[in-house]
């Protein structure tokens, strides 16, 4: 089967550094992408990754190894508007997106 | 209109009737999605379609159908709604169905069957 697996819930203060992890197993593998859902809204698009190695994004960067099966999304200098659900998504061999559950980030001062 | 939209923002149904969830795209992407979204789950496909005129089912299709006449408009119905089928449902639209693609989410539908 397929299954996508990242922490339930984080809490990091503001002004630090958080890492949040994603592990997968699917059926190929045509890239990952991180999205944030703040509560209440739709999940809007952060990072894709398709090779090994780090995408700096401003705040945001995200790591892949596909040997590991490994992805994460580290957030620098925390805001409290990034206090939301990081969902991890992966394109299976059929071009589909699998997804995890969602991490939520609780940011306090 | 900007991005995309869905109609309604919410609604209560009673078990068994037919309701249909509507779903508008401008920016003349090719691909569409429907997604379910449940507590403690990840975003579930019902349905795609890849190409006006063609769709497709997801990993959830089971009790909801969809068509797809033009670019612009991809609307989901449930012919027979029943209490399983509460949740919150994003409509989504990406510039094709190709790897690297990112996809475009609608505001949701919340929708509680009784």
């Amino acid at each position: 089967g397929q299954n996508i697996d990242q922490p339930t819930e984080m809490t990091a203060t503001e002004g630090a550094i958080v890492q949040i992890n994603c592990t997968y197993q699917t059926s190929g593998f045509n890239g990952l992408f991180w999205y944030q859902q703040h509560a209440g809204e739709a999940p809007t698009f952060l990072s894709y990754n398709v090779l090994d190695g780090l995408e700096e994004k401003g705040r945001f960067s995200s790591f892949l190894s596909r040997s590991k099966g490994y992805s994460y999304l580290l957030l620098k200098e925390l805001q409290m508007k990034d206090s939301a659900s990081y969902l991890c998504a992966v394109m299976d061999s059929n071009y589909q997106l699998i997804w995890g559950a969602g991490t939520k980030l609780i940011i306090k001062p | 209109i900007a991005g995309i939209t869905q109609a309604p923002t919410s609604q209560i149904l009673a078990a068994g009737r037919r309701m249909t969830l509507r779903c508008t795209q401008d920016m003349r992407h090719n691909a569409m999605y429907w997604y379910r979204q449940d507590l403690g789950l990840g975003l579930r496909l019902i349905h795609y379609s890849n190409t006006a005129g063609t769709t497709g089912k997801g990993e959830v299709p089971d009790g909801y159908s969809v068509s797809r006449a033009n670019t612009d408009d991809f609307p989901l119905t449930l012919a027979s709604a029943v209490p399983s089928q509460t949740s919150v449902y994003f409509c989504a639209s990406s510039t094709t169905s190709g790897r690297g693609d990112e996809q475009f989410f609608g505001p949701g539908t919340r929708l509680t069957v009784l």
